[in-house]
Formats: structure tokens, sequence, C-alpha cells
């Protein structure tokens, strides 16, 4: 199976900072990479599919790129109600796969 | 809109089953499949299988293949997750998710049903 492995496991911003996550992919994946975002006692809520493109009511502010084996979550600027954690996910290989998650947390 | 409502917590000994429901709402239930993703405490999300609700066609992950069957009843729009054989280390929050192929992303979640093996 494709695991997926995130960096940092931790990112500690302020508000208003800029927040890159990364997930790389142990195999080529084209774009069928997506983000979710899950904040405590809640399910996780998709972001970003398909690597960059904004899941229905998500802000503009939230922006994904990448294909093949490197991809890249961007938060513009960190507003509080961000600070959650980050899991990407890839469909492009039985059985779909999360990566370990990345924690923004509030510096 | 679309919503999954699942099932409330259980409390279950090792050795035992459980069986969690997700009601769906919101959209044609026999267009879509429903996918089980389940947490530890304080892990990461882990696929556990899919169940098409057109035909009954169903993907387990590999871990849990003999332990696990999923089933839907389309009269009521639901789904179910039985895990037989429970371990202290089944002890997570199983959540449904709708998902059209088995291989899809999850555009909507239940919110989620806390199982403890104890």
């Amino acid at each position: 199976e494709i695991v997926l492995t995130q960096s940092p496991a931790t990112l500690s911003l302020s508000p208003g900072e800029r927040a890159t996550l990364s997930c790389r992919a142990s195999q080529r994946v084209g774009t069928h990479l997506a983000w979710y975002q899950q904040k405590p006692g809640q399910a996780p809520r998709l972001l970003i599919y398909d690597a960059s493109s904004r899941a229905t009511g998500i802000p503009a502010r939230f922006s994904g790129s990448g294909s093949g084996t490197d991809f890249t979550l961007t938060i513009s600027s960190l507003e509080p109600e961000d600070f959650a954690v980050y899991y990407c996910q890839q469909r492009s290989n039985w059985p779909p796969t999360f990566g370990q998650g990345t924690k923004v947390e509030i510096k | 809109q679309v919503q999954m409502v699942q099932s409330g917590a259980e409390v279950k000994k090792p050795g035992a089953s459980v069986k969690v429901s997700c009601k769906a709402s919101g959209y044609t239930f026999t267009n879509y499949g429903i996918s089980w993703v389940r947490q530890a405490p304080g892990q990461g999300l882990e696929w556990m299988g899919w169940i098409s609700a057109y035909n009954g066609d169903t993907n387990y992950a590999q871990n849990l293949q003999g332990r696990v069957t999923m089933t839907t009843d389309t009269s009521t729009s639901t789904g179910y997750m039985e895990l037989r054989s429970l371990r202290s280390d089944d002890t997570a929050v199983y959540y449904c998710a709708r998902d059209d192929s088995g291989l899809s992303y999850f555009d909507s979640w239940g919110q989620g049903a806390l199982v403890t093996v104890s």
C-alpha cells in the first residue's frame, strides 16, 4: 500500500502567519490527493481534493499544490479557527491511505 | 444538505462484537457507497473498508478481513459496520463517510461513534 509521510509533525505558528504543510507519497499518485482538517472531537472535513481543488465552502486562504509524490497544503494567513490537525489522503491505489497528520498549534 | 448520523458510544468486552449504524440523508443513497474509517485515541485515520449502497459490493482492509462485515439497508438509507472478536486495540472512534467508489475522497462524514473495548 502507498505510505504517505507528512511533515512536520507539529507546526507552531501565530495567527496571521503562513503555514506550509508537506505530504510525500511512497509511490506516484498523480494528483489523486486530498487534504482534511480535523478539530478535537470532530470528524475530519475535506478541504482540498485532486491536489489543488478546494472543496465546497472552503476559504481561499487554503490552497494545495503538487503532483506525483510531493504535495503541499498552504494556509496563506492563519485564522484562529485554523489551528487543528491536517491529514493528507491518496485515492490513486487501493487501499486508500492517510498520512499520520500535522498539528498546527498556536505559538 | 448531506447528513450522516451515527449510533452512539458503546462499551464492549474483549471477544464481543459491535455493530455501528450510519443513517444518511440529503442525497440519493444508492448513488453512493459508504466507507468506514477509524481513529484510535490520539492516533491518525485508518480506512477499514467500503460498501456500495447500489449493489452491496464490499472491499475490506486486509488487516480486518474475516472480522468485519459492512451492510446497508436501502429502505432506511442506513449503513452498518459490524466488527467481531473485539480486542483492546479496536478501541477507537468509528466514522462513516460518503464514498462513491471505494477509492475516493470523503466529502461527508458522520459524527463518529466511540467504541471502547475493556
